[in-house]
């Protein structure tokens, strides 16, 4: 166990809708990574926050958007979905703001219907 | 853009013998080079790490080498066992001039008892 906790684990959803992923950090790491992972894909980085703020920021569509809190849980907010958008979305967190061994959670199995 | 190729794709080796992953990234800033271990239905998991400034590195049955020129990393894994069966991820990591961890495809590892 990674002490990275992600909710839900699945998710079924239809296109045009709109989800939101949550994350909780191993406690006392700082920073939240997103990731996304698609069938037989490797791991794309889409958003880091670094203690509340956004720190870096990869192949994030415009469609998606994250924040992390105060308490430094994270959420991944996905909209108008559409098919391709099925992936596993993992996220990892660290207690420092990068080039750091990331601890991944389980991922949210997300899919479009 | 910046990438990182790996290969192979798919490596069977019997059980005993080694397994070599090879990976070559085009960013000259990177300076971070984390290997993780990705097993079905889990998120992916550190198994070993290098930074730029060390050629290689070893922990027990693992090593990883390193070679800044070319551009090139490689992790090494030697008396096989069933276990070490997975996916394996590399990745090149930079924090100067903005935080990127770019991984690779991956390789799927089958180790045959």
């Amino acid at each position: 166990d990674s002490g990275v906790t992600q909710t839900p684990k699945h998710l079924i959803t239809a296109t045009g809708q709109r989800v939101t992923l949550r994350c909780s950090p191993r406690s006392g790491d700082l920073s939240v990574y997103w990731y996304q992972q698609s069938l037989d894909q490797g791991l794309q980085f889409l958003i880091q926050y670094y203690n509340g703020e956004e720190r870096a920021k990869g192949n994030i569509l415009e469609r998606f958007s994250a924040q992390q809190f105060p308490d430094l849980h994270s959420e991944l907010n996905l909209s108008s979905l559409e098919l391709g958008d099925s992936a596993l979305y993992f996220c990892a967190s660290s207690p420092l703001a990068g080039n750091t061994e990331a601890f991944f959670g389980q991922g949210t199995r997300l899919t479009v219907v | 853009g910046e990438n990182v190729e790996q290969h192979p794709s798919t490596l069977s080796v019997q059980e005993g013998d080694s397994a070599v992953i090879k990976c070559t990234y085009s960013d000259s800033a990177s300076n971070y080079f984390p290997w993780y271990k990705q097993e079905l239905g889990k998120g992916p998991q550190l198994i070993i790490d290098i930074r730029s400034n060390v050629g290689e590195k070893k922990d027990q049955r693992i090593a990883v080498t390193l070679n800044k020129t070319a551009k090139h990393f490689s992790l090494h894994i030697t008396e096989t066992q069933p276990e070490d069966s997975a996916v394996y991820f590399c990745a090149a990591s930079r924090d100067t001039g903005g935080f990127k961890t770019i991984f690779g495809a991956g390789t799927r590892l089958f180790v045959k008892a």
